[in-house]
C-alpha cells in the first residue's frame, strides 16, 4: 500500500518567508509526528499528534513554528518568518496508533534550504 | 542522562565482519524497542522490532537485556550494503515525544 508521502520533496526559500509543508500519512494511521534533521545530526522531535487529542508540542523551537492536522488525515507544518538555522530536512512518520509495539514509518522528507 | 543513548561511531569493517551495537536506554518503563536504519540523504527505515528477549531475522540479531536496560544490534557477515546509520527507539507508554525515543544513532561503514 502506500506510505507515508510529503511534499515539497525539496524547498528553497529567503530568509524571512513563511513556508508550509505538507505530510500525507498511510491511510487509518492515527498517530502522526514531524521531527527535524539537520546536516549529520539526530532526529529532533518537533510535534506529535493523535487522533483528535491535543497536540505533544513539546519538540517546537519557537512560536515560529506550528502544526495543523485535521482529523487523522493530512498534516501541514508552517515556518514563519524562516531563518537560516531552519535549514533541515522535515521529516513526517505516522504510526497505526498510540501502542509501544506499533511500528513508525518515515515519509521521504522535506529538504528545506533557507538562504 | 539521555533516555535512549547510541555510541556514534563510525564502526569501520571489513566485509564479512560480524559487528555488534548496543543502546542503553534510562527509563526502565519502556516496554519495545526498534531498531531503524537511515542511508545518508535517506528517511529513516524499520530493520527490527524488539518486544521481547530478541529478535533474529537473517544476519541481523536484536537482543534486549532488561536486567541491565540495553539493547544490542548483531550483523554477522557484514555487506557493503549494510553501511548506513543504524538507529535506536525506546517505546515507553505515557511517555514524551509520542511514546517514541530515538537514540542519535551509530554508524557503520563496511569496506571491501
Amino acid at each position: 500500500g502506500a506510505g507515508v508521502s510529503q511534499s515539497p520533496s525539496n524547498k528553497v526559500t529567503e530568509k524571512g518567508k513563511d513556508v508550509e509543508l505538507r505530510c500525507d500519512p498511510i491511510s487509518g494511521h492515527t498517530a502522526l509526528y514531524w521531527y527535524r534533521q539537520r546536516l549529520g545530526q539526530g532526529l529532533e522531535f518537533l510535534i506529535y499528534f493523535q487522533g483528535n487529542s491535543a497536540p505533544d508540542k513539546s519538540g517546537l523551537p519557537s512560536d515560529r513554528f506550528s502544526a495543523e492536522r485535521t482529523g487523522e488525515s493530512v498534516s501541514t507544518l508552517t515556518i514563519q518568518r524562516t531563518q537560516q538555522e531552519d535549514s533541515a530536512v522535515y521529516l513526517c512518520a505516522s504510526r497505526r496508533g498510540t501502542s509501544v509495539t506499533y511500528e513508525q514509518y518515515f515519509g521521504p522528507g522535506t529538504r528545506l534550504t533557507v538562504t | 542522562r539521555k533516555e535512549v543513548e547510541q555510541d556514534p561511531g563510525p564502526f569501520n569493517v571489513p566485509e564479512g565482519a560480524t559487528v555488534a551495537f548496543n543502546c542503553t536506554y534510562s527509563n526502565s518503563a519502556s516496554q519495545s524497542f526498534f531498531w531503524y536504519r537511515q542511508d545518508c540523504r535517506k528517511e529513516p527505515k524499520l530493520l527490527m522490532s524488539v518486544y521481547s528477549s530478541g529478535n533474529e531475522d537473517g544476519r541481523f540479531t536484536a537482543q534486549l537485556n532488561r536486567a541491565s536496560q540495553y539493547i544490542s544490534l548483531l550483523i554477522r557477515d557484514s555487506k557493503l550494503s549494510d553501511s548506513a546509520t543504524y538507529l535506536c527507539v525506546g517505546g515507553n507508554y505515557g511517555g514524551s515525544q509520542g511514546n517514541l525515543i530515538f537514540g542519535k544513532g551509530t554508524k557503520l561503514s563496511v569496506k571491501p
